[in-house]
């Protein structure tokens, strides 16, 4: 079965300028999480999406945002850029584990988000 | 907070084995310990995922002792091509994967 796909890719932008980034799970998965990963701070959860709903929440300024769609992709968008906001975002699918089963995350390649 | 303490580098040859152990002091009882490599621009594959005891797939085996404060990924004959990061995850996905990476081993294997 296909992958988690990420789009795009890579992407520079200016600061100030605000980006989209999409993420389309593995077919079945209806949880999405995205993770921001520098080499200063390596990899941060920013949050997680299921049924449409945000459901966790990391740490981030309110910048950052993301939806998911009833198809389960999701897309998270960085407004104001910073020049911080330079790192490799990944999303990860997963199913929702229930019951006490824990199941793994798939990652997508992620998108190399360059602000200059 | 990362609840993972694991060494920041290890350094092999290629055909040994690598063992990698990872720290988890207050890991919950709902709490699975997982493993993930990364290679440099891509995202994390999983590894392998034990509650206790012992678990063996075809890549990896996964010791946890009876107290689970700590587990050990074990990497039988390693390649140039294992040179990667390996995070040891410590949650439960259950209600949403968010679980806090901690910096990882930087693993490098050498010919």
């Amino acid at each position: 079965k296909a992958g988690v796909t990420q789009t795009p890719r890579y992407l520079i932008k200016t600061r100030g300028q605000q980006v989209t980034l999409s993420c389309s799970p593995i077919s079945g998965h209806r949880s999405v999480s995205w993770y921001q990963q520098t080499p200063g701070q390596g990899l941060q959860f920013l949050f997680e999406y299921f049924s449409e709903t945000q459901r966790n929440k990391g740490n981030f300024p309110g910048r950052f945002s993301g939806r998911q769609f009833s198809n389960s992709r999701s897309e998270m968008n960085v407004s104001t850029l910073e020049l911080g906001d330079s790192a490799l975002y990944l999303c990860a699918s997963s199913l929702d584990g229930q019951g006490g089963l824990n199941t793994e995350a798939f990652f997508g390649q992620g998108t190399r988000l360059t602000v200059v | 907070l990362a609840k993972t303490t694991q060494p920041i580098s290890m350094d092999s040859y290629e055909g040994q084995e690598v063992n990698i152990t990872c720290s988890h002091n207050n890991i919950a009882t709902n709490d699975y310990i997982t493993w993930y490599q990364q290679f440099p621009s891509q995202g994390p594959r999983f590894i392998i995922q034990g509650y206790k005891t012992k678990v063996t797939n075809e890549v990896a085996s996964l010791f946890i002792p009876a107290d689970r404060k700590s587990s050990t990924l074990s990497l039988p004959r390693v390649s140039l091509s294992d040179t990667a990061v390996y995070y040891c995850l410590v949650g439960s996905n259950t209600g949403g994967f968010k679980t806090i990476f901690g910096a990882g081993t930087r693993l490098f294997v050498k010919a």
